[in-house]
């Protein structure tokens, strides 16, 4: 079926690295994206990974996948607070003549001084 | 360029009622999504309308339904409210013709509540 999982919470220290993770079930999936979403807004694209890939970095930002695992996880280097909001995964799957997007249930990140 | 349009933002209903939110696109996305969000469930996909035509559908029942415009305008529609059909409902556009190989604009939402 398909599935995509996250942790729910993440605390971290500023100045810190977070890394959120993040597993999904469809080994076809060939698109593979990270959102954010701020208290009361909707969500907007932060990164996203071809599945032909290993490792996105963009600034603070590294991707990493892990096909054999179905494994995707997202690193913030150098943690500021107004990196606190949730953080949603996501996996595009075919179905129906068309791809569509699952989400995980987000991870929840506070950054505390 | 303005962004993803979603009103009303906020509504409270009572069960039994129904309920049409709103959204307009981008201007030029003609692919519309529909997600609802709830604490418990995460991110939920409802459907996807494109020039008019539902291409995609989620596992809701039908009490939850939609359109587009020719204007790529999309609404939705929830019939006989319940309880759990409280939440945030998203909407997001794409300029692409398969919305989901590249970015989805989101709209803020539309918060529903039922009573």
């Amino acid at each position: 079926g398909e599935d995509v999982e996250q942790s729910l919470f993440l605390s971290v220290r500023e100045g810190d690295s977070s890394v959120i993770n993040c597993t999904y079930t469809d080994s076809s999936s060939t698109y593979l994206y990270w959102y954010k979403q701020e208290p009361g807004a909707g969500l907007q694209l932060l990164t996203y990974i071809f599945s032909n890939m290993d490792m996105k970095q963009d600034q603070r930002l590294t991707v990493l996948l892990n096909k054999k695992d179905k494994h995707l996880s997202l690193r913030i280097a150098d943690t500021q607070t107004g990196d606190s909001a949730i953080y949603f995964c996501a996996e595009s799957t075919f179905s129906g003549g068309y791809n569509k997007l699952i989400f995980g249930a987000g991870t929840r990140l506070a950054v505390h001084p | 360029k303005a962004g993803v349009t979603q009103t009303p933002r906020y509504l409270i209903k009572t069960r039994g009622q129904q309920v049409t939110l709103s959204c307009s696109p981008i201007s030029g996305h003609r692919s519309v999504s529909w997600y609802q969000q709830t604490p418990g469930q995460g991110l939920q996909f409802l459907f996807e309308y494109f020039s008019e035509t539902q291409r995609n559908k989620g596992n809701f029942p039908g009490r939850f339904s939609g359109r587009q415009f020719s204007n790529s305008r999309s609404e939705m529609n929830v019939s006989t409210l319940e309880l759990g059909d409280s939440a945030l409902y998203l909407c997001a556009s794409s300029g692409r013709q398969n919305p989901n190989t590249g970015e989805l604009f989101f709209g803020e939402g539309s918060r529903l509540t039922v009573l």
